[in-house]
């Protein structure tokens, strides 16, 4: 089978710096994604990953490594928005070429 | 707005009745998926459409469910006999060519109880 994790809460402070981590596992990997979904809303893509580094897009950073396979996203200079449920999802022969398979999530609360 | 539609937001059913939902994509994504999340859970896939082909089913799909996208615009997901476990969030997204399906933009989802 396939499976993911990521750890199911993570708090942090308004202005700091949190990473969420995420390990999968799965026969083939093309490649991860990753999601953020507020509270009753539509999760929205932040992210991909198919080779191994990091890859930026402003305050959100994501990063994989392959050969642990391993990823983590990165939040930087934290809002009070940014508190949501944060998804890796991963991608491989596995779930189908076009599918994308979920982790349970990480509920993100960002503290004044 | 263009983002991807989903009819209707909410729906409250009895056991044993058969439900409908649609959804309309971004007008020039060929791809579009079904997925059903629960509370606390991430999305989990149920469809794929390219066009106006059914191109995948998750395993776990029972027979109750049915998927059509005719003509390759908007999409219909059909359950009959609903049964009380159904009751989830249904979720409809669509991209844009071969090489982002890692990339999907979801709508708002129907939400479906089941009395």
């Amino acid at each position: 089978g396939q499976s993911l994790e990521q750890p199911s809460e993570v708090t942090a402070v308004e202005g700091a710096i949190v990473q969420i981590n995420c390990t999968y596992q799965t026969s083939g990997f093309y490649g991860l994604s990753w999601y953020q979904q507020h509270d009753g809303g539509a999760p929205t893509f932040l992210s991909y990953n198919a080779l191994d580094g990091l890859e930026e897009t402003g305050r959100f950073s994501s990063f994989l490594s392959r050969s642990d396979s391993y990823g983590y996203l990165l939040l930087q200079e934290l809002q009070m928005k940014d508190s949501a449920s944060y998804f890796c999802a991963v991608s491989s022969p596995q779930t189908g070429a076009n599918n994308l398979f979920f982790g349970t999530g990480t509920r993100l609360t960002v503290i004044p | 707005d263009t983002g991807v539609s989903q009819d209707p937001r909410h729906k409250i059913t009895k056991r044993g009745q058969n439900v409908t939902f649609r959804c309309d994509p971004i007008s020039e994504h060929n791809r579009l998926y079904w997925y059903r999340q629960t509370l606390g859970q991430g999305p989990e896939f149920l469809t794929y459409f390219q066009n106006e082909a059914q191109l995948e089913k998750s395993r776990l799909l029972s027979d109750r469910f049915s998927a059509e996208r005719p003509k390759g615009s908007f999409s219909t997901l059909e359950i009959q006999r609903t049964e009380q476990g159904d009751s989830a969030m249904y979720l409809c997204a669509s991209s844009f060519g071969r090489t982002s399906s890692y990339e999907q933009y979801f709508g708002p989802g129907t939400r479906l109880t089941v009395t």
